[in-house]
């Protein structure tokens, strides 16, 4: 079967580093989409990768290792308003997409 | 860029009411739309994928006579939600893909909170 798997909830400090990972196992890959969430709201697109190695986009940076099927999204100085579930999704060979639960991430002050 | 525009953004009705949200791809073609269902605190829900001129693709366990879905035009699509019931309240959202490979990111609209009473 096709899997994604990323932490439930994760919990930093207004200001610092949080890395939020996502391992996946899925019939081909054809690219790996991070989504930010607010509560009550729609997706954001994030970022996109296809290759290997780290995508700097302002704060937020993303990561892939495609022979690990692993991925990271990389906040930092992170802001209050960082505070929001955090969606990882992979196209597969179908180039449908599969879409990860999701990560609560709650910003402290 | 890539704007989607999701109508109403809010619903509340009496129970049997028959409920049509709009789904507009303002500043691109999208071929591809797609409708989710999110429950309060639970993970998207793909519904069904639309193309362009051809009947939707619908996931397992969805109802197509509950559920009917419209995509006549590159950047238009509808759901109609029939005879709605209240546990069909839910929170509907609409993404849409522009023209290319598959791997175009999905641009999601607002959404639309339905509340069936």
């Amino acid at each position: 079967g096709q899997n994604i798997d990323q932490p439930t909830e994760m919990t930093a400090t207004e200001g610092a580093i949080v890395q939020i990972n996502c391992t996946y196992q899925t019939s081909g890959f054809n690219g790996l989409f991070w989504y930010q969430q607010h509560a009550g709201e729609a997706p954001t697109f994030l970022s996109y990768n296809v290759l290997d190695g780290l995508e700097e986009k302002g704060r937020f940076s993303s990561f892939l290792s495609r022979s690990k099927g692993y991925s990271y999204l990389l906040l930092k100085e992170l802001q209050m308003k960082d505070s929001a579930s955090y969606l990882c999704a992979v196209i597969d060979s179908n180039y449908q997409l599969i879409w990860g639960a999701g990560t609560k991430l709650i910003i402290k002050p | 860029g890539a704007v989607v525009s999701q109508h109403p953004s809010w619903v509340i009705c009496k129970s049997g009411t028959s409920v049509k949200i709009e789904c507009r791809s303002l500043d691109f073609q999208a071929t591809t739309m797609f409708w989710y269902r999110q429950f309060p605190k639970q993970s998207l829900m793909l519904m069904a994928t639309s193309n362009e001129g051809s009947k939707a693709t619908y996931e397992q366990g969805v109802e197509k006579d509950k559920f009917l879905i419209n995509h006549a035009s590159l950047t238009l699509s509808t759901l109609t939600v029939t005879s709605a019931h209240p546990e069909d309240s839910s929170f509907y959202i609409c993404s849409a893909r522009g023209l290319g490979d598959g791997n175009q990111p999905q641009h999601f609209g607002d959404g639309t909170r339905l509340s069936i009473l």
